[in-house]
Order: structure tokens, then C-alpha cells, then sequence
């Protein structure tokens, strides 16, 4: 499968512990998104990374939440001191580097998601 | 700042009805991309369409349709003859510049198509 896949698919967790999601994108694509979807909502930007580089963060974002993509390849998102609030699924993206007229796509392709269950 | 407004929250047809889903969007770029996901009852979002602000020709692939008008700022979806397959969560989301940029995403519509 060539796929972006996640894991864990499922985290229940207890208020005020840390978790780790990660993330793999599909091989040859250096864009990688993440993205947090509440029950009845569309998904909303967390931050997104050009290889190992992270581009921008969102005001989502806040000091508990920490992303990293070391080697350009998967990339991990870590929630520190969870909250009730922060039950969600967590989206992970990713695409190439659109070259315009030069070609390549932008389409971002999703995958499963994280469940988050903060107790 | 940009947004994504899908007025539509739940849809219900029958079954072989068409059905028209609406995305009005707002941007202060000039060059912007439009896209279509549908998210089915398992959860992936699965990308269906990409359109660029300098490409207003319509689409037409099987039973789905897309007609994009800049003069209002739209990009709607239709799908022709529904199916209890179509039945999902359908996203508009919009991302400016390249296309590479962070997806602003609508609040989706959630199709129900019943036999």
C-alpha cells in the first residue's frame, strides 16, 4: 500500500498525558500537513512541513503541541499535558511541491487518521 | 484571510435523484485552487477534484459535475442519478497561491442517499 498511513488509528488516554502520533507519507511527496477534525466540523490546519522543514503553524497550535519531520520522511505530532479539549481525529496530508506549469499536482492525500480520547 | 462556506449541512435524496452540493468561497488572492474530498462513513478523506481560479471550464467526469463561477465566488458539485454509494461527508476547501498551502476547509455537507 502506497498510501499515507497513521498510528496509532485509536489513543484513549488520560487527561494530562503525553501521547505521540506519526505519521508516513507517500514516498516520493515532501509536503507533509497535519490537520485536527472535531465531530461535525471540516478538518482545520495544525502546521505542514516542506521536507524537514516546518513552514508555518497555526494559532491552533498551541506550546503543548510539537511536530517534527527529522529525516524528511514521516513526521510525528506529540500533545504534552492533554486536555479534554484536545479529543479529536488528528489528519495527516500529504503532496508534492507544485511546479506550476512545470508540472507535478497539489492535491493533498489524507490518511486514516488518529482518533484522540482524552478522559 | 480565506474561508469556505458550505451552507448545506445535511442533504437527503432518493435514490437516481441528482443532487447539487454548494461551496462559496472568499480570498483576496488572485491565484487560488479549489478542491472537492469526500469523507465516506470510514473516515479517509478521499480527493475527488482540483480546479485553478484561471480555469472556469466546467467538469464532467461519470455522474459528477462541477461548475465553477468566479463572477460569484462558487464552486459547486453535482452528481447525477445518487447512489447509496455517494452517501458521505462532502468538503470544498480552497487553498491559495500554488495549491500547496494549508487546505481551508468548509464545514461539509453530509449527503444521505437513500434506495
Amino acid at each position: 500500500d502506497t498510501g499515507v498511513s497513521q498510528n496509532p488509528r485509536h489513543k484513549i488516554t488520560k487527561r494530562g498525558q503525553n501521547v505521540t502520533f506519526r505519521c508516513d507519507p507517500i514516498s516520493e511527496h515532501n509536503r507533509l500537513y497535519w490537520y485536527r477534525q472535531t465531530l461535525g466540523q471540516g478538518p482545520e490546519f495544525l502546521t505542514y512541513f516542506q521536507n524537514e522543514a516546518q513552514l508555518e503553524k497555526s494559532r491552533l497550535l498551541s506550546d503543548r503541541f510539537s511536530a517534527e519531520r527529522p529525516k524528511g520522511s514521516f513526521s510525528t505530532l506529540e500533545i504534552q499535558r492533554t486536555e479534554q479539549g484536545d479529543s479529536a481525529m488528528y489528519l495527516c496530508a500529504s503532496s508534492l511541491k507544485y511546479l506550476g506549469l512545470a508540472g507535478g499536482s497539489n492535491e493533498q492525500f489524507f490518511g486514516p487518521g488518529t482518533r484522540l480520547t482524552v478522559l | 484571510a480565506q474561508k469556505v462556506t458550505q451552507a448545506q449541512t445535511e442533504i437527503s435524496v432518493v435514490e437516481k435523484e441528482d443532487v447539487t452540493l454548494d461551496c462559496v468561497y472568499e480570498t483576496r488572492d488572485t491565484t487560488y485552487y479549489l478542491f472537492w474530498y469526500k469523507q465516506p462513513p470510514s473516515g479517509e478523506l478521499v480527493f475527488l477534484i482540483r480546479r485553478n481560479s484561471f480555469d472556469e471550464q466546467n467538469e464532467i467526469s461519470g455522474r459528477y459535475s462541477w461548475n465553477f463561477q468566479k463572477s460569484t465566488s462558487s464552486f459547486n458539485f453535482t452528481i447525477t442519478a445518487s447512489q447509496v454509494v455517494d452517501s458521505a461527508v462532502y468538503f470544498c476547501a480552497l487553498s491559495v497561491h500554488s495549491g500547496n498551502t494549508p487546505l481551508v476547509f468548509g464545514k461539509g455537507t453530509r449527503l444521505s442517499v437513500i434506495a
